[in-house]
């Protein structure tokens, strides 16, 4: 069975910095994409970065673009989001997300959620 | 970076009728949109790919067409556990993908 479990949010200060992990299990992992894909509250879905199965092909939204670092062990079968410098506008609801195929970039499995919630 | 506009807004419907929900690209995504499912406090849920193509599981009730602009995304009769809200995602150009603002869909 595919599964995707995130782990990793709270609250945090603006300025902080916090950093998520996605434990991936039931599938070869080294075959797949992954993506982060958030939601504040009340709104809907806002890409956030992607990774490519080796690991040396990254992408972001402007909106994280130099305070975000996504990363993966393809050993242990983990993705990570490093997240500095939060905002109170990056306060959501984080979800890992996984794509069928390389090159194919919809998400076919996706994690439960962390909610990240950046206040004083 | 290319805008996806869902209407409406909000579609409130009965059981055992027909839903027709729209996604708008502000350019040509070719076939490349793909419709999500979400229900409260849970994630999303592929349902369509590639604007015509139902996921693994996906009742045949749920339905996809169109190519270049203007997509839609038919349930032809409502089960109770359809009403949620839907999301259209392009991956014709990126970075970055995008999703619309979604359509909920209610019950009348």
């Amino acid at each position: 069975e595919v599964q995707l479990v995130e782990s990793g949010g709270g609250l945090v200060q603006p300025g902080g910095s916090l950093r998520l992990s996605c434990a991936a299990s039931g599938f070869t992992f080294t075959r797949h994409e992954f993506n982060w894909v958030r939601q504040a509250p009340g709104r809907g879905l806002e890409w956030v970065s992607y990774i490519a199965g080796g690991g040396s092909i990254m992408y972001y939204a402007d909106s994280v673009k130099g305070r975000f670092s996504i990363s993966r062990d393809n050993i242990k079968n983990l993705v990570y989001l490093q997240m500095n410098s939060l905002r109170a506008e990056d306060t959501a609801v984080y979800y890992c997300a996984r794509s069928p195929y390389t090159g194919y970039d919809v998400f076919d499995y996706w994690g439960q959620g962390t909610l990240v919630t950046v206040s004083s | 970076e290319i805008v996806l506009t869902q209407s409406p807004a909000t579609l409130s419907l009965s059981p055992g009728e027909r839903a027709t929900l729209s996604c708008r690209a502000s350019q040509s995504v070719d076939i490349y949109l793909a419709w999500y499912q979400q229900k409260p406090g849970q994630a999303p849920r592929l349902l369509i790919y590639d604007a015509s193509n139902r996921a693994t599981g996906v009742p045949a009730r749920f339905s996809g067409s169109g190519s270049g602009t203007d997509f839609t995304l038919t349930i032809s009769s409502l089960e109770p556990e359809d009403f949620a809200i839907y999301y259209c995602q392009q991956r014709r150009s990126w970075p970055p993908l995008t999703f619309g603002g979604g359509t909920k869909v209610d019950i009348k």
